[in-house]
């Protein structure tokens, strides 16, 4: 069946030091979306790729979906304490109504 | 406005007894999800509501999983006589315009 792998599973970072998080799918995405979970939390909605190639940005946060429509990427510039929790993106396969969500990366950051 | 709300917000309940937990989506929103977290782990899909209809129910772990939709509002996830590997957080998100999906705080699920 269809998988989302996401590496890596925890990062420690020094506060001001950059984090990525990279995700694979065993198949096409029509779509993929970003969410960040800070512990006891639920899942808040960052971000929606949907374009080969697309690149966005939200403040420190750069989002990419790769030319194949099978990877992405978040990446955080100076990280700061605010920014821990889990990083969680979903694909959805073209045709489905299910979001695939990868196994998540845990951020903490230190001070 | 409102979130997404669901009830009860913790469930601790004995081996082979059923549990309803509910989800109150954003007003409006049409599209429904279901998923399943256990501790420390990603988001496993259950099943997918567009309307009072679910075109998707591949999700639903066994027959002793059912869900169903009134009013194209509120929605119910029924797991009967449940077994310890169910507990987990279950979390309801409604879909937004834009594809975005708004969790709820989620049931978190105890069985005994």
């Amino acid at each position: 069946g269809q998988q989302v792998m996401q590496i890596p599973q925890y990062q420690h970072v020094q506060e001001g030091e950059d984090f990525t998080t990279y995700c694979n799918s065993s198949t096409t995405l029509s779509n993929i979306q970003w969410y960040k979970q800070r512990p006891g939390g639920h899942p808040v909605f960052l971000i929606q790729l949907v374009k080969s190639g697309e690149v966005k940005k939200q403040k420190r946060l750069t989002f990419q979906f790769g030319e194949a429509k099978k990877n992405s990427s978040l990446h955080i510039t100076a990280t700061q304490t605010t920014d821990v929790g889990t990083y969680f993106c979903a694909g959805l396969t073209s045709g489905t109504y299910k979001y695939i969500f990868g196994t998540g990366t845990r951020l903490k950051v230190l001070a | 406005g409102a979130g997404v709300s669901q009830s009860p917000s913790n469930k601790v309940t004995e081996k082979g007894k059923d549990v309803e937990l509910r989800c109150d989506p954003i007003s409006g929103h049409t599209a429904l999800y279901w998923y399943r977290q256990s501790l420390g782990q990603g988001l496993e899909f259950l099943i997918y509501f567009q309307g009072n209809s679910a075109p998707d129910k591949s999700g639903l772990p066994s027959d002793r999983f059912s869900a169903e939709r009134t009013g194209g509002s509120v929605s119910t996830l029924t797991i009967q006589r449940t077994q310890q590997e169910d507990s987990a957080v279950y979390l309801c998100a409604s879909m937004g315009t834009y594809n975005e999906q708004f969790f709820g705080p989620g049931t978190r699920l105890t069985v005994l």
